[in-house]
């Protein structure tokens, strides 16, 4: 069993619509949870970042981690053709380095 | 200017050749990584460097060698390829030489396609 499982999709929504991307994890110690996005040949850029857990907005983004379910989410209100990309969870430990990442959504907003 | 950049972009390349991969950051930062993404987009991290320092090595088969010859540089060499070895490659830097508080946003290149025929 993978550490981080995420849904690879893919999912294609029309624009404007609210997006939903979640992972489940297995190591409680995890407290550190970033969401990836990733366009076609490129590589990952950091999209979103949260500790422990709570929620965090950062214009249309809303990340969410529920530690007591081992659940993140990362939410994309009025999605755009812009937002088509590859979105990955990735968490780690408090001192280490190490990111484990799942497996990717493959997200298409049509316009 | 490429805060991340690797060359070359596309590799392709005999089984049983030995080959690198170089990887360079401009942001100052004090730990190099390098990732392995295969065909379902699992990203996994192979190496870390801190300091001219290996601090992980995530069970990657010794025909992988990370060489590091400045903080801002990691090259990724690789012996015997093997056909299992096709995939992209990606360097990352981040600023925390020892991880923990704060974001430690990892930096990504764009990656290097390896095809191994």
């Amino acid at each position: 069993q993978k550490e981080v499982e995420q849904d690879p999709g893919p999912l294609s929504v029309p624009e404007g619509a609210i997006v939903s991307l979640n992972c489940t994890y297995s190591n409680s110690a995890f407290q550190y949870f970033m969401w990836y996005r990733q366009y076609s040949r490129k590589g990952p850029e950091l999209l979103m970042y949260t500790y422990s857990s709570g929620n965090k907005e950062d214009g249309r983004f809303t990340a969410q981690v529920d530690k007591s379910s081992k659940y993140i989410s990362l939410f994309i209100r009025d999605s755009q053709p812009s937002d088509s990309a590859t979105y990955l969870c990735a968490m780690k430990r408090t001192g280490a380095n190490n990111l484990f990442f799942g497996t990717g959504t493959r997200l298409t907003v049509i316009p | 200017d490429t805060a991340v950049s690797q060359t070359p972009k596309y590799l392709v390349t005999q089984m049983g050749n030995d080959k690198s991969i170089k990887c360079e950051q401009n942001l100052g930062h004090d730990t190099m990584y390098w990732y392995k993404q295969d065909s379902k987009k699992f990203l996994k991290i192979m190496f870390s460097y801190n300091n001219k320092e290996l601090i992980i090595n995530e069970t990657v088969p010794n025909r992988f060698s990370p060489k590091s010859p400045d903080k801002a540089h990691l090259n990724l060499h690789i012996n015997s390829l093997e056909l299992g070895d096709s995939a992209v490659y990606f360097c990352a830097s981040s600023q925390e030489r020892i991880a923990g508080g704060g974001t430690d946003t990892q930096y990504f290149g764009p990656g290097t396609r390896l095809t191994v025929l």
